[in-house]
């Protein structure tokens, strides 16, 4: 069966500091990656997509950037965080023919 | 564009009562609809899911059934538990060229009392 794991759960950083999340999928090959944010424990606000190896799109211009250096790694990064990068980020994969997304359990962040 | 609209809560509710939340959408062609629900904490996991027109989905309880002609997908439960207390988000999927993206109401907050 297919599993997600996001790293590391929680992580409080200081304003201007770098940011690296871990996003890795196992029991699947060539997933689609997503990166979403939510704020608030309410609304998703999607960051990035990736449909395959080195392919990213962003949805929204911002702070932060992604990377998927290997078929089932996805990692959101940013090179000085802001105060407004606080929140919690969830990490969705979905099969290349079948529309339903699965999630990790997410990474909480604290920016302060 | 694509959008879902579902009630905005928060619903406070006693056990084994029955549960409504609403949910409807606008989408070009016709898209797949989801329910996810999300517990204090946690990542968003999949309720459940219907495809097409007059499809009913199902899982643990809860059921939706998508409505073309209303566009609407509301999700019931005939008797709520104190566990079911999370936050159910609508979703959908319009399909074509959208490389598997979601679109999400923003979500409603359940509460369930003993």
């Amino acid at each position: 069966s297919q599993t997600i794991h996001q790293w590391p759960a929680t992580l409080v950083q200081p304003v201007g500091s770098p940011l690296s999340l871990e996003c890795t999928v196992e029991g699947t090959s060539n997933p689609n990656l997503y990166w979403y944010r939510q704020a608030a424990g309410r609304g998703l606000q999607l960051l990035f997509y990736s449909v395959g190896i080195g392919q990213i799109s962003s949805e929204v211009p911002q702070n932060l950037s992604a990377s998927r250096p290997q078929d089932r790694q996805f990692i959101l990064s940013s090179k000085k965080l802001l105060l407004s990068d606080s929140g919690f980020y969830l990490c969705a994969w979905s099969g290349q023919s079948h529309y339903e997304q699965y999630f990790g359990p997410g990474t909480r962040l604290t920016v302060t | 564009g694509d959008s879902v609209t579902q009630m905005e809560g928060p619903v406070t509710l006693s056990e084994e009562a029955f549960l409504t939340i609403n949910c409807t959408y606008t989408a070009t062609g016709y898209p797949s609809l989801f329910w996810y629900v999300q517990y204090p904490g946690e990542g968003l996991q999949l309720l459940l899911k219907a495809t097409k027109a007059d499809d009913k989905g199902s899982n643990k309880g809860f059921e939706a059934t998508y409505r073309k002609e209303t566009t609407s997908f509301h999700l019931e439960k005939g008797s709520v538990q104190v566990s079911d207390s999370a936050v159910y988000f609508c979703a959908l999927n319009a399909g074509g060229t959208s490389y598997g993206k979601l679109t999400f109401g923003q979500g409603t907050i359940l509460t369930v009392h003993p």
